[in-house]
């Protein structure tokens, strides 16, 4: 089984703040890594697929980084809005996505 | 566009009774994944499929039982329902490995 951690479980920030998740994932036969953004009630839609070491993507306010030698991603939400409150999830992609559980962000009005 | 659905959306049974969930897309999509939603543990892989006629377990694949024969279809059914097999379950598709996985809209499911 895989490890993929994601750090911090939950967050509560206010309108306006920015903020960044982590995810750790195993370094060796890196394949992809995916960021998924889950609303309540909703299915998750997929944020970013990021594939090369150092690969940075940025989709408006929200943004990733990728270091495959060392095992990370970062998320970025810039000037947070309450719309922007859901669970945040990463994957690891090695044909077969392993998931982690996820960072649960609350932006406050 | 259809995309990716599932059936039913809501599901209530009794323990030890077969049920099936159904799960199709319309975008030709190779790969075709079962998760199970639950709480403190996230989306847990139950089966994956590269492709029509190929299937392969994920983390947790016991009592449960999967097909593939067309590409379209990746049913998934659960051969003797068990309480502990409540949850609510994720049919998903991608084209291949490094793209975009697209989510069904789940199912629901009770074991009483």
């Amino acid at each position: 089984i895989l490890n993929v951690e994601q750090s911090p479980q939950s967050l509560h920030v206010q309108e306006g703040d920015s903020t960044n998740f982590t995810c750790s994932f195993p370094s060796s036969n890196f394949y992809a890594l995916h960021w998924y953004r889950w609303e309540t009630a909703k299915s998750p839609e997929a944020l970013f697929v990021m594939t090369l070491n150092g690969d940075e993507k940025k989709k408006g306010r929200i943004s990733a980084t990728l270091n495959t030698k060392e095992g990370y991603s970062y998320l970025y939400i810039k000037g947070s809005q309450p719309e922007d409150s859901a669970t945040y999830l990463c994957a690891f992609d090695r044909y077969k996505l392993t998931f982690g559980k996820g960072t649960l962000l609350t932006v406050n009005p | 566009d259809a995309g990716i659905t599932q059936s039913p959306r809501y599901k209530i049974t009794e323990t030890g009774r077969q049920v099936t969930l159904m799960c199709h897309q319309t975008w030709s999509h190779s790969y075709m994944f079962w998760y199970r939603q639950d709480l403190g543990h996230g989306l847990r892989l139950i089966y994956y499929s590269a492709a029509a006629d190929i299937t392969d377990k994920g983390e947790v694949p016991d009592g449960y039982v999967v097909s593939r024969s067309k590409t379209e279809n990746f049913p998934l059914t659960l051969e003797s329902a068990t309480r502990s097999q409540t949850s609510v379950y994720f049919c998903a598709s991608m084209m291949q490995g490094g793209e975009k996985l697209f989510f069904g809209s789940g199912t629901q499911l009770s074991v009483l």
